[in-house]
């Protein structure tokens, strides 16, 4: 069971780039990290996700190093409305973890003006 | 893109009464998931189901029971709902093959009284 470990929460400025980093040591071969975002009242919603190195969308980009046992979410220049809790998941590709994925407290970004 | 509906934003109910929460998807989607979330907790899996008529037991299945007669719908049932059981409950789908994007829907607050 591939848990993860992330901050509690974080704070920043708009117009900062913001890195949240997501520990996963117990992470398996097949399993992918993927990124979800939640606003209060509304249930999360898929930023990003990745297997190694990086991985870059409109949103946000993903870096994993080589061993895998982390992966940090980079959110460039963030506004007040990047303000929410951030959680960080690990799965495999075969279905084989769907009863196991484990969404943990999140981390909750403030953006501050 | 994918739509996944949850039947009531908000519910009050006594304790005692049988409860049910639907939850529909429209993108022909084969897992779907319920979750409850609860303050400073994140989001615990209650039940899941791989296909119709499957069901799996999430970390949390006490006093919870799923019914998946069509591939579009998934219902939680509280057979006799309890204060502890007021939370935030929400639902997600996901095709199969595994872990890709979780479709999530805004959720049901619930409120036992």
């Amino acid at each position: 069971l591939a848990k993860t470990t992330q901050p509690v929460s974080m704070d920043s400025y708009e117009g900062q780039e913001v890195n949240i980093t997501c520990s996963h040591n117990n992470i398996a071969t097949n399993d992918y990290i993927t990124w979800y975002q939640q606003f209060p009242s509304q249930g999360p919603r898929f930023i990003i996700q990745g297997y190694k190195t990086k991985v870059t969308n409109e949103v946000a980009s993903l870096f994993i190093p080589a061993d895998r046992k982390s992966s940090t979410l980079s959110l460039p220049r963030v506004s007040l409305s990047d303000t929410a809790v951030y959680y960080c998941l690990v799965g495999d590709d075969r279905g084989s973890t769907l009863g196991r994925l484990y969404f943990g407290r999140g981390t909750q970004l403030t953006v501050w003006p | 893109d994918v739509k996944v509906t949850q039947s009531s934003r908000y519910l009050v109910k006594r304790t005692g009464e049988k409860v049910f929460l639907e939850c529909v998807q429209d993108m022909d989607h084969e897992n779907m998931f319920w979750y409850r979330q609860d303050p400073g907790l994140g989001l615990r899996l209650i039940y899941f189901s791989y296909d119709v008529k499957m069901k799996e037991k999430g970390d949390i299945p006490e006093g919870y029971s799923v019914s998946r007669e069509k591939k579009e719908r998934f219902s939680l049932i509280l057979e006799s709902a309890s204060t502890n059981q007021t939370s935030m409950y929400l639902c997600a789908s996901t095709p199969a093959g595994g872990v890709e994007k979780l479709f999530f829907g805004s959720g049901t607050q619930l409120s036992v009284l």
